[in-house]
Parts: C-alpha cells; structure tokens; sequence
C-alpha cells in the first residue's frame, strides 16, 4: 500500500516551454502533497506544500509564478514548470501525506528528472 | 529553526563490516525523525522513523537507529552490511506535524559505499 506515482519519469524540453508533472497518491487519500527539488549529489530541497482545494504554500526564494502547483483532488497534484530554462534542470520529487491518523509519514514518489535543453 | 546535519557526506565500509551513520539535529519542540534511503535516480524509501516510545528503533533491511534526546542524535546502523547496501541515505526531522502539515526537513546526505 501507500504508493505514489509521477509521470513522467523523465522529461526533455526545449527553453521556454512548460512542462507538467503529475503526482498521484495510487492507493490512498493524500490530505497534503509535497514537491521537491533535488539537484546532483544534493539533498532534497522541499518547494512546496500543497492541500487539496486550497493554494500551495511555496518555501521563501522558489517562484510561485514559474513553479504552479495544482492539487485538484486526494489522490493528484500537479507541479508545472512555466518557460523553463536550463537551470531548472534537475530531479523533481513529490510526496504525499495520508488522510487519517497518520498525516506525519510521507510516501515519495520515484521522481521525474527533467532536462531543458 | 529546526536542521538536520549528516557528520559524514561519504562512508565507505567493506562488505559485512558494521556501518553506522550520523545525524545530529536541532530543534526547540519535540521531533519526529526519519531515515530513508535513495537509490540512483529513484524516489525515496523509509527506513525507519522514531515517533515516540522506545528509542531504540529497528527499521527494513537490518538497519536500526537510536534516538538519542540529550544528544540531539539520531544515528543509523546496521552491524553487516551488503553490497545492496549501496545507495544514498538521508536522515530527516518533522516538528508540529499538525501545525505545519508534516514538513520534512532533510539532512544532507550520507553516500553509502559497500566494497567487496
């Protein structure tokens, strides 16, 4: 149980396009949803929290105008990359937070790796 | 403001040794705390987690990690590793779970290098 899948797992697009990720909670209900940024050999940088029906909460210096988040229903949440440009290149990693009892263990996705070439 | 410092970016270990890895963190409220491991270019996996109770906390794959409050540490181990060991493993804090939705704080990482 508790799977969290993202399409797609990878991504080219040329400067100044967008692109779209998909996150979807498979199997359960997902209250609260999170993006992450991760470049090479880095940790993971949280840019986003988002709760179903209401706007994201973006972290201080990520660009709520360029990184759009949706999060429409429980179970999907969508990070859109808006006139992206080669350093927005990197490995984006969602999660998400079950419904219930349990809001505190987050269950991650395998993650899109997208290039702006 | 909460933070999650990794001691060692790489640890190199031969295969069966014991391995242990560290992570220190600082935060003015309780905690909850994490470990989950990465492989190249996937998503992350839970390890384990320490909530509350015991401190001592037994996680997937042989690893275990003991919280430790005066400390301020949380660090993992495992007493044989594997070559399937290999990977990159994060240690993670979360306070005011309701509060702030469960955010996660990440340490820097700790590349795991088994050798045969």
């Amino acid at each position: 149980g508790a799977v969290v899948s993202q399409h797609p797992s990878w991504v080219i697009c040329k400067s100044g396009t967008s692109v779209k990720i998909e996150c979807r909670s498979l199997d359960f209900q997902a209250t609260t949803m999170f993006w992450y940024r991760q470049f090479p050999k880095q940790s993971l940088m949280l840019m986003a929290t988002s709760n179903e029906g209401s706007k994201a909460t973006y972290e201080q210096g990520v660009e709520k105008d360029k990184f759009l988040i949706n999060h429409a229903s429980l179970t999907l949440s969508t990070l859109t990359v808006t006139s992206a440009h080669p350093e927005d290149s990197s490995f984006y990693i969602c999660s998400a937070s079950e419904t219930g009892p349990r809001p505190y263990e987050q269950y991650f996705g395998p993650g899109t790796r997208l290039t702006v070439t | 403001a909460q933070s999650v410092t990794q001691l060692d970016s790489q640890v190199p270990v031969f295969e069966e040794a014991p391995v242990e890895l560290r992570c220190n963190y600082s935060s003015s409220v309780s905690v909850y705390l994490f470990w989950y491991v990465q492989y190249p270019n996937q998503g992350l996996q839970l390890l384990l987690k320490y909530l509350s109770g015991s401190t001592l906390v037994k996680g997937i794959n042989g690893f275990e990690a003991e919280f430790n409050k005066s400390q301020t540490s949380f660090h993992l181990r495992k007493p044989s590793v594997h070559i399937s060991d290999t990977a990159e493993y994060f240690c993670a804090v979360s306070e005011g779970i309701y509060n702030q939705g469960g955010k996660l704080i990440f340490g820097q990482g700790t590349e795991l290098s088994v050798k045969p």
